[in-house]
């Protein structure tokens, strides 16, 4: 099965630098790459999203992305504010595995007012 | 309106008892999930469910049992309890079986003593 690794599993930034969240997967059928992003008592939420078919996206101060031949991607937040705090998760989507998402372990970014 | 809404947010019972956690989603997607999540904060898939049909279980024990009544609709319910069963289970749903987003609920903060 898919196995997706995230690092770092903690990571605290000063408000206004950047921050960079890396995940590599295992399963080459892997087509579809959410991040979310989950604050304290709430559930995940997705914040960006990306497709094999494509390279990289931005949305705002948020982008990833997708290394498909390395078989790894990335999450980049510029200009970090204090409520980007919160744990993020990156996920892989087989489409050989209907309905199934695996996730990363997590990484706990904290931004430093 | 809550997209995705889970009852009751917090659970504390004792060891051997049975309880049941519910779910409910208003968006109208065909795919529901639930998912665990540990204290490390790991996040796993437990079950998805497509339409009323289960379509992945992923090595849950059979104390673990969910019904999905209609597609709007997926109810865990989990018999003698274990302190390892201590954690938070968040319910998500999606659009379809394959590369969408989920969507979760607020999640359930099940304590076992």
């Amino acid at each position: 099965g898919e196995n997706v690794e995230q690092h770092p599993s903690t990571l605290s930034v000063q408000e206004g630098d950047s921050a960079v969240i890396k995940c590599t997967y295992s399963d080459s059928a892997s087509n579809y790459f959410p991040w979310y992003k989950q604050e304290l008592g709430k559930g995940p939420q997705l914040i960006i999203d990306i497709r094999s078919n494509v390279g990289e996206k931005k949305d705002q101060r948020i982008a990833v992305t997708l290394n498909k031949t390395a078989k790894h991607f990335s999450l980049h937040i510029t200009e970090t504010q204090p409520e980007d705090s919160a744990v993020y998760f990156c996920a892989a989507s087989p489409n050989t595995n209907a309905g199934k998402s695996t996730f990363g372990d997590g990484t706990t970014l904290t931004v430093k007012p | 309106d809550t997209a995705v809404s889970q009852t009751p947010k917090y659970l504390v019972t004792q060891m051997g008892n049975d309880k049941s956690i519910k779910c409910e989603q208003n968006l109208g997607h065909d795919t529901m999930y639930w998912y665990k999540q540990d204290s490390k904060k790991f996040l796993k898939i437990m079950f998805s469910y497509n339409n009323k049909e289960l379509i992945i279980n992923e090595t849950v024990p059979n104390r673990f049992s969910p019904k999905s009544p209609d597609k709007a609709h997926l109810n865990l319910h989990i018999n003698s309890l274990e302190l390892g069963d201590s954690a938070v289970y968040f319910c998500a749903s999606g659009k379809g079986l394959r590369d969408t987003e989920a969507f979760f609920g607020q999640g359930t903060r099940l304590t076992v003593v």
